[in-house]
């Protein structure tokens, strides 16, 4: 099994909303990540946690708050986000240990519009 | 920074023809991971090729992997209509000293497969 599920399918929030992102993981991965894709781009990277510490933080803006509460579960926090934030928003997660692989499963997705 | 040219960047073709996607890098990686997009949907994991100079094969989809772990390529045979979605290929290297891996995407493949 290489599921990773994501909640909710779909997100309209207002700009002075807060709202969660949830993602989870029953596969025993120790690495979890966030990405932010916009229409026929490729992902790009967020955050990445390893053993449920923040491992990477690539300059994103306060807006955004991730959280890993547990080796299965990665939430991402938002609050007053922008109009240009709308985006699909990708859960991923890697397995330990795997040599040369580093395989990532992706989640379905979250796709949020800010108004 | 690491590059991985994808290329081309759309294509377009008739079912039942032969088509391939190149993805060229300067850079070694560790692994490559091949993913299928469709819209509003998260990436799906075709394919990881690990050792220089594999060849792996999914169906009518055949994955090469180059000698020097700098470039890869996918071929499909026979596209039909539900080939149809965005290729993307993405290169791995692990974060020294750590258990997980950053990804370098290319910029993908657009392929629509006519009836």
């Amino acid at each position: 099994d290489t599921e990773v599920t994501q909640t909710p399918k779909h997100l309209v929030m207002g700009m002075t909303n807060k709202k969660s992102l949830k993602c989870e993981q029953h596969m025993g991965h120790r690495a979890m990540y966030w990405y932010k894709q916009k229409a026929k781009k490729p992902p790009e990277l967020m955050f990445v946690y390893s053993y449920e510490k923040l491992s990477i933080n690539e300059s994103v803006p306060s807006r955004f708050s991730p959280e890993c509460p547990n080796s299965s579960l990665l939430n991402l926090h938002l609050h007053a986000l922008q109009p240009e934030d709308s985006a699909l928003y990708l859960c991923a997660s890697s397995p330990p240990n795997m040599g040369w692989k580093e395989t990532q499963y992706f989640g379905p997705g979250t796709r949020l519009l800010v108004l | 920074t690491q590059l991985l040219e994808q290329s081309p960047q759309f294509l377009s073709i008739q079912e039942g023809e032969n088509l391939t996607v190149y993805c060229n890098s300067s850079s070694v990686f560790s692994s490559l991971q091949w993913y299928r997009q469709e819209p509003g949907e998260g990436p799906v994991l075709l394919v990881t090729v690990v050792t220089g100079g594999e060849v792996k094969k999914l169906k009518r989809l055949t994955f090469q992997f180059g000698d020097a772990r700098k470039d890869s390529s996918l071929h499909i045979t026979a596209a039909q209509p539900g080939d149809t979605g965005l290729y993307l290929c993405a290169g791995a290297r692990r974060a020294g000293g750590t258990s997980y891996g950053k990804l370098t995407f290319g910029q993908g493949t657009i392929l629509t497969v006519h009836p």
